[in-house]
């Protein structure tokens, strides 16, 4: 079955420690995200890819880093930087990263801090 | 300023009760696009509908409705006959020209047997 895979389901982080979250896709999209919701928000935009090696900043990029090199995975690294890093993170794809492109997203992350 | 505003933040309703959820947008583009998402207890949210700012006919499938109204820049989602499985947290979403989403607040729908 075609889809997106978040792991792991549940993470901690101890102080000072990154750590990172992964995200796959087997839809062969061109474009990836990573969202950040916290209880009673919306889902905000970490980053996004485009296209291999490419990666932009979203509206909450501080404390986070992503890679792109390969299309199917877009890993997603929550930095020491990152003062308050418990929320649930998904991770999103679409066919193109155009206003029309619905998205796909995975199960997610829950993230908390030891 | 919010670009989707959903109001309610929580309802619930017994079953087979019918449900509105309501979506105000702002946005100064022509083009743009609505959607609906659901997300259930799994976490995964599930594309329900994409609407376009030049079709404004609403929209029927099975028990669930949309109704578009440009005039008063809403996209309001109803479920007839809320089933339990209709349980969720429901994101209503705008995409424009900048390729950017807004997402919602999320309504967070409890269906009580």
């Amino acid at each position: 079955d075609g889809g997106i895979t978040q792991s792991p389901k549940y993470l901690f982080r101890k102080e000072g420690q990154n750590v990172t979250l992964s995200c796959e896709q087997n839809l062969n999209h061109d474009a990836m995200y990573w969202y950040r919701q916290d209880p009673g928000q919306g889902l905000r935009l970490i980053y996004y890819s485009q296209i291999v090696n490419d990666f932009q900043k979203g509206d909450i990029a501080e404390g986070y880093s992503v890679s792109r090199e390969k299309k199917e995975s877009f890993p997603l690294t929550v930095t020491s930087a990152q003062k308050n890093p418990t929320a649930f993170y998904l991770c999103a794809s679409s066919m193109y990263r155009t206003a029309n492109e619905k998205l796909f997203f995975g199960s997610g992350t829950q993230l908390s801090v030891l | 300023a919010q670009k989707v505003t959903q109001a309610q933040t929580e309802i619930s309703v017994v079953e087979k009760e019918d449900v509105t959820l309501d979506c105000v947008y702002e946005t100064r583009d022509t083009t743009y696009y609505l959607f609906w998402y659901k997300q259930p207890p799994s976490g995964e949210l599930v594309f329900l509908i994409r609407r376009n700012s030049f079709d404004e006919q609403n929209e029927i499938s099975g028990r669930y409705s949309w109704n578009f109204q440009k005039s008063t820049s809403s996209f309001n989602f109803t479920i007839t006959a809320s089933q339990v499985v209709d349980s969720a947290v429901y994101f209503c979403a705008l995409s424009e020209g900048g390729n950017q989403f807004y997402f919602g607040t999320g309504t967070s729908l409890t269906v009580i047997p």
